[in-house]
Order: C-alpha cells, then sequence, then structure tokens
C-alpha cells in the first residue's frame, strides 16, 4: 500500500476557479511534506515544503496546509491559470532513512478555458 | 535557483544498444544524486542513489549491472542503460541534494529523459 495517498486522481476546472487537492499519508515519523508541481514530460517543481510545526505555507496562488495530528495535507489553488495544467505531486520525507521521500501518484489538473 | 539539468531529453534507441544518461547540478555542488524512474500516471520510483566518489546504492529490484550509475564528480552524475529492453522504455529523472537549513534538505530535479527503445 503505497504510504502518500492523493485525491481526487484528475480533475477539471474552469479557468478563474478554485481548487483544492488532497493528501493523505501514513509514514511516521515524518521530517517535512513538500507538494511539487509536474509538468507533462518535465521534472517535479517545488512550491512548497512545510515541517511538522508548520500548519500553512503559500507560495503565489498556491497554499498548502499540514494537518500532522490527521496525517493530511491539502494544496488550495485560487484563481487557476491555464497554466496550472500539471500533476500535482505530494511527497513526505521520512526522518529516518535518511531522509528518503515517500511520493504520492499527483494529482492531475486540468484547467479550461 | 538552484538548476540540474539533464541529457538528453530524449533518447531512442533500438535494443540491445546502451544508453547514458548525465545529470549535471549547474550552479551548486551535490555530494547525494537520485535516479527516478516514472511510468505513465505513476509515482517516481527511487532507483538508485548516487554519492560522490563511492559506489550508487540501488534499490531492491533494481540491477545494478543493467543500471550503471557514476557520480564522479559533485556536479555530474551518469546513469548507463546497459543492453536496453522495450520494458526499459521509460521516463528518467535525477534529483541532487542539498542542505536547505535544519531540519530538511531540498531535492532539486531534473527535466528528465524520456527513454524509447524499439
Amino acid at each position: 500500500k503505497n504510504q502518500v495517498e492523493q485525491s481526487p486522481q484528475s480533475l477539471i476546472i474552469l479557468e478563474g476557479k478554485n481548487c483544492t487537492l488532497q493528501c493523505n499519508y501514513t509514514v511516521s515519523p515524518f521530517s517535512n511534506l513538500r507538494w511539487y508541481k509536474q509538468d507533462t514530460g518535465r521534472g517535479p517543481v517545488s512550491l512548497t515544503i512545510m515541517t511538522f510545526s508548520e500548519n500553512t505555507k503559500s507560495n503565489g496562488r498556491y497554499t498548502a496546509t499540514l494537518d500532522a495530528d490527521t496525517k493530511q495535507s491539502s494544496l488550495h489553488i485560487t484563481a487557476s491559470q491555464l497554466s496550472d495544467s500539471a500533476s500535482y505531486i505530494c511527497v513526505v520525507s521520512l526522518e529516518y532513512g535518511n531522509n528518503r521521500l515517500a511520493f504520492g501518484k499527483g494529482n492531475q489538473v486540468v484547467v479550461i478555458p | 535557483g538552484a538548476v540540474v539539468s539533464q541529457h538528453p531529453s530524449w533518447v531512442i534507441c533500438k535494443s540491445g544498444t546502451s544508453v547514458k544518461i548525465e545529470c549535471r547540478s549547474l550552479d551548486f555542488q551535490a555530494t547525494t544524486m537520485f535516479w527516478y524512474r516514472q511510468f505513465p500516471k505513476q509515482s517516481l520510483m527511487l532507483m538508485a542513489t548516487s554519492n560522490e566518489g563511492s559506489k550508487a546504492t540501488y534499490e531492491q529490484g533494481v540491477e545494478k549491472d543493467k543500471f550503471l550509475i557514476n557520480h564522479a564528480s559533485l556536479t555530474l552524475s551518469t546513469l548507463t542503460v546497459t543492453s536496453a529492453h522495450p520494458e526499459d522504455s521509460s521516463f528518467y529523472i535525477c534529483s541532487a541534494r542539498v542542505l536547505a537549513g535544519a531540519p530538511y534538505y531540498e531535492q532539486y530535479f531534473g527535466p528528465g529523459t524520456r527513454l524509447t527503445v524499439t
């Protein structure tokens, strides 16, 4: 079973609308949780990094939240743009194992005009 | 910001041949680099961890004789897929790790290399 589960698997939204992506993880103890954006055919690009003591972090129109008690994180995209079409990957860094990363499968977001 | 490059960005080769993929950290030094493989709609799967000047550490199920990794300098790691077969066709991504400030490392990913074996 994957240690990092993301939902929804895919999502279509209208340009200008907001959306929220979910990430549940079972990894414990963890060092930090990251959200990456991966455009088709490209490598992942970091959006946010949060340690267990942080509840929220923003990067422009992207806002990530973290609830370490329930082991849930979300990524909120505000006023979506066509360029937001991508896969958003939730990644948890383990506290042990030399900070090994556990990857989710990603939320595939398609923004349509 | 830190940039990781990969070359080539895509390659098509015949079955049985070998292919080398380069991963470079352009504006920083990385003692540790990672190689991942990603199939369509799947997570990135760690293949091996590469430390400069020492042998790579391979994940379970990854054949070290088939996927040769060399980390000759602090800015260059190479992955050679030997005797490639169609099932090796995939998207290969490297990343380089730097200490971002306690308590965590930052990991920068390359743009990926699309390998197609015919």
